[in-house]
Order: C-alpha cells, then structure tokens, then sequence
C-alpha cells in the first residue's frame, strides 16, 4: 500500500493566518490525491480533487498544489469554522489510502 | 443530490459477523456510472477504505480485509451491504457508506452519516 505522511499532526493559529499541510507519499502518485475536511462527529467533506482543483461550494481561501510524491494544502485566511481535522488521500494505487490527518485549531 | 444512510447493529460479539446496510435515496444505485463505497474510521483516528461495489455487482476489496469482507448490492431495494466476519475489538469503528459525483470512484462528495459498530462481548 502507498503510505501518505501528513505533517504537522496538529497546529494552532490565529484567525486570518495562513496554514499549510504537507502530505507526503511514499511513491509517485502523480497527481491522484484527494483532501478532506472532517469535523468532530461529521463524515468528511471532500476540498480538493486531484491535487488542485477546488470542489463546487468550497471557499476559495482553501487550496491544493503538487504532484509526484510532495503535496500541499492551504487554507490562506483561518476562519474559525475552519477547526476540523484534515486528510489527504491517494488514489493512484489501490487500496486508496489516508494520511494520518492534521488537527487544525484556533490560537 | 444523493443521501446515503447506514443501518445495522451498533455492537456486535467477538467472532460474529458485522452487517451494516446503506440506503440511497436521490438516485438510482442502478443508473450506472457508480461505485458504491465503504470507508471506516476507528476511534480517534485515520480512514481505512474497506472496499467498493458496482450496481453489477463487481467489487474490490482492500487486501488487509478481503478475507473477511464481503460487499453486495439490492438494486430493488437501492441498497448496498458490507459484512465483516470473525470480528475483534479491532474492528471497533465508524463506519461510513460513501460515492462519487464525478468519474472517479474513490473521489468521496457523497457520504452516511456514520454509524459506530462496537465489537465487545
């Protein structure tokens, strides 16, 4: 199975800062991967699909960049309903498979 | 706009058999085009994909279960099912029926709402 790495595992900041989530494979995945958003006792609410592209609905302060093995999420202004825990996922090979998550919280 | 429920037992003995059951409602399992998901999340953690089914009846299963899982579909019912047999405590989790909008069949907009199914005795 590919591994997906997210760093950091948790994070604070402030209201209007910017945030950054790294998501790393183990190998090449192009640019199949997938981010979600998780609130507490919620099913995940798909941001971004392959990599980049913003999913209908979804603010535009949250944005997803890379390819191959080195993935980022951003989030470009922190609102607080933006506090949820946050998941890559890679679907190039199969079994589809999660990151760990990152914990994002308010300062 | 699809809705997916998933019903069954929220606990379940050790060594028996776990069955949940999705409903779909605001489209057709049958229409085509479709793969009809599960993914579990155990408690304070990651997501784990368990497997897929088409409205064929064709599925996939990830490797780490598919000894143990089994997906169908009840097109007449508009339903899919998962059943996870010989169950530990490790399979204590929520468990999510999900789908897709678009082409890709691991491309989640469409989820339950989750169902905990603890395995204690």
């Amino acid at each position: 199975d590919i591994q997906m790495t997210q760093s950091p595992s948790s994070l604070s900041a402030s209201v209007g800062d910017r945030v950054t989530i790294t998501c790393q494979a183990s190998q090449d995945i192009s640019n199949y991967l997938n981010w979600y958003q998780q609130k507490p006792g919620k099913a995940p609410k798909l941001l971004i699909y392959d990599a980049s592209n913003l999913e209908t609905g979804v603010p535009s302060r949250f944005s997803g960049s890379g390819s191959g093995t080195d993935f980022t999420f951003t989030i470009s202004s922190l609102q607080p309903e933006d506090i949820a825990t946050y998941y890559c996922q890679q679907y190039d090979n199969l079994p589809p498979t999660f990151g760990q998550g990152t914990k994002v919280e308010i300062k | 706009q699809v809705q997916l429920q998933e019903s069954g037992p929220g606990l379940v003995k050790p060594s028996q058999t776990l069955s949940l059951t999705c409903t779909v409602s605001g489209g057709s399992i049958s229409s085509g085009g479709y793969y009809w998901s599960w993914i579990r999340q155990h408690p304070g953690k990651g997501l784990e994909w368990i497997g897929y089914i088409y409205y064929s009846g064709s599925t996939y299963y990830n490797p780490s279960l598919k000894s143990r899982v089994t997906i169908s579909v009840d097109t007449s019912k508009n339903q899919f099912s998962l059943k996870l047999s010989s169950v530990t405590a490790a399979d204590t989790a929520v468990y999510y029926c999900a789908t897709q909008v678009r082409w890709n069949p691991f491309e989640y907009n469409y989820w339950g709402q989750g169902t905990l199914v603890t395995v204690s005795s």
